[in-house]
């Protein structure tokens, strides 16, 4: 079983509607947990970040951490053709892992206008 | 310009051929990375430097070597080349801090035939 699990997608959705992606990991010491985005043919970018439980938003987008369903989600409001990308998930233990980052596969995620 | 370049951006080679992918930065960071991403299998680390003369093999280092000139450049060689090493490799860097964000080049799309 992989550390880090997320659905490889294709998730299609029209525009406008509501996204959620989700990843689950099994490594309780996990403290930071990291969204990316990734254009195609384009290296990931950092998209949100979160350290511990709780929300975090930042315009269109809301990053949830759970810890004790060991369970993250990124939501996209309003989404816009400009979101289709691929979301990676990743997260690391801080400075006890020397901050190596864990990642998930990945959701390609289609907008469609 | 890019903070993060890599050089070739596309190779096609054969196999037993040695490869070697480029890496420098303009971020002045200490920290690099190299990743291959495959589909389905998301990102997976390659080797790791956080200063010139600390280099740390990754999950999956069997078959590469790296070797860190200076603080900006880190490369990436594959000795003898086989199919299986086809992929997409990155390159990131990032500074120590408490969110360690790691920037990524625009990747490296490698065939071996």
């Amino acid at each position: 079983q992989k550390e880090v699990e997320q659905d490889p997608g294709p998730l299609s959705v029209p525009e406008g509607a509501i996204v959620s992606l989700n990843c689950t990991y099994s490594n309780s010491a996990f403290q930071y947990f990291m969204w990316y985005r990734q254009y195609s043919r384009k290296g990931p970018e950092l998209l949100m970040y979160t350290y511990s439980s709780g929300n975090k938003e930042d315009g269109r987008f809301t990053a949830q951490v759970d810890k004790s369903s060991k369970y993250i989600s990124l939501f996209i409001r309003d989404s816009q053709p400009s979101d289709s990308a691929t979301y990676l998930c990743a997260m690391s233990g801080g400075p006890n892992s020397n901050y190596q980052l864990i990642w998930g596969a990945g959701t390609k995620l289609i907008i469609k206008p | 310009d890019a903070d993060v370049t890599q050089t070739p951006r596309n190779r096609i080679t054969k196999t037993g051929k040695r490869i070697m992918l480029e890496c420098s930065q303009t971020k002045g960071h200490d920290r690099m990375y190299w990743y291959r991403q495959d589909p389905g299998l998301g990102l997976r680390l390659i080797y790791y430097s956080f200063d010139v003369k600390d280099i740390n093999k990754g999950e999956i280092s069997d078959g590469y070597s790296v070797s860190r000139q200076a603080q900006a450049k880190f490369s990436l060689s594959l000795e003898s080349a086989i199919p299986n090493q086809t992929a997409l490799y990155f390159c990131a860097t990032s500074s120590p801090s408490s969110t360690d964000t790691q920037y990524f080049g625009p990747g490296t799309r490698l065939t071996v035939l």
